[in-house]
């Protein structure tokens, strides 16, 4: 149980171009998701928290108008990064947290690369 | 931002060997949680504690949540080369909405067969 999908798993874009990434919590419903980005040889750098029918929050300097989230329904969270540049090339991970537990569950990552 | 300290850095042991690494804080923390991530994949939730003084078993992995809140201990036995990976440990603090998770900053395992 408390299976959490990424899609995708690794993308390639042009500078300049938009691209999504959608969580998924599978056999639970999350009132609560996170987006991380990791970089190599570091832990998980928490971006935001969203929150299923509302706005996501953002940590200090994670930009909201660059790092779209959208958090329709409770299995789906959506991070669209816009405008994408080489820098924001990375790994990014979701989680899902379990509301029983107040436990978060990942994704397997996205892997992007802006050219 | 807060990081929790987690040492051993990083360890290179025999298969067989049984692995202790841990993690320490200056806060006090609701629940600790340890995750394994293998290369290019995301964080494996092991075990989570939820109580102090908590001693958890999964398997060959054993962790308990230290008595003060502030740490944690995470034990591997008899390891084996799947167990290769990084290991990090997260602490909670539940505040009125807040669940946010602070991190080690990761404990890398290698097993020579």
């Amino acid at each position: 149980g408390a299976v959490v999908s990424q899609h995708p798993s690794w993308v390639i874009c042009k500078s300049g171009t938009s691209v999504k990434i959608e969580c998924r919590s599978l056999d639970f419903q999350a009132t609560t998701m996170f987006w991380y980005r990791q970089f190599p040889k570091q832990s998980l750098m928490l971006m935001a928290t969203s929150n299923e029918g509302s706005k996501a929050t953002y940590e200090q300097g994670v930009e909201k108008d660059k790092f779209l989230i959208n958090h329709a329904s409770l299995t789906l969270s959506t991070l669209t990064v816009t405008s994408a540049h080489p820098e924001d090339s990375s790994f990014y991970i979701c989680s899902a947290m379990l509301a029983l537990t107040d436990t978060q569950y990942f994704g397997p990552g996205t892997r992007l690369t802006v050219l | 931002g807060q990081q929790l300290n987690q040492s051993p850095q990083s360890m290179f042991i025999q298969e067989g060997e049984d692995v202790s690494m841990n993690c320490t804080s200056s806060s006090i923390f609701n629940t600790w949680l340890w995750y394994k991530q293998d290369p290019g994949e995301g964080p494996v939730l092991l075990i989570a504690l939820y109580k102090a003084g908590e001693l958890t078993s999964n398997g060959r992995l054993t962790a308990q949540f230290g008595i003060t809140r502030k740490d944690s201990f995470l034990n591997i036995s008899a390891s084996i080369p799947s167990d290769v990976g990084i290991y990090f440990c997260a602490g909670q603090l539940r505040a009125g909405n807040n669940r946010k998770l602070i991190w080690g900053l990761g404990t890398s395992l290698a097993v020579n067969p």
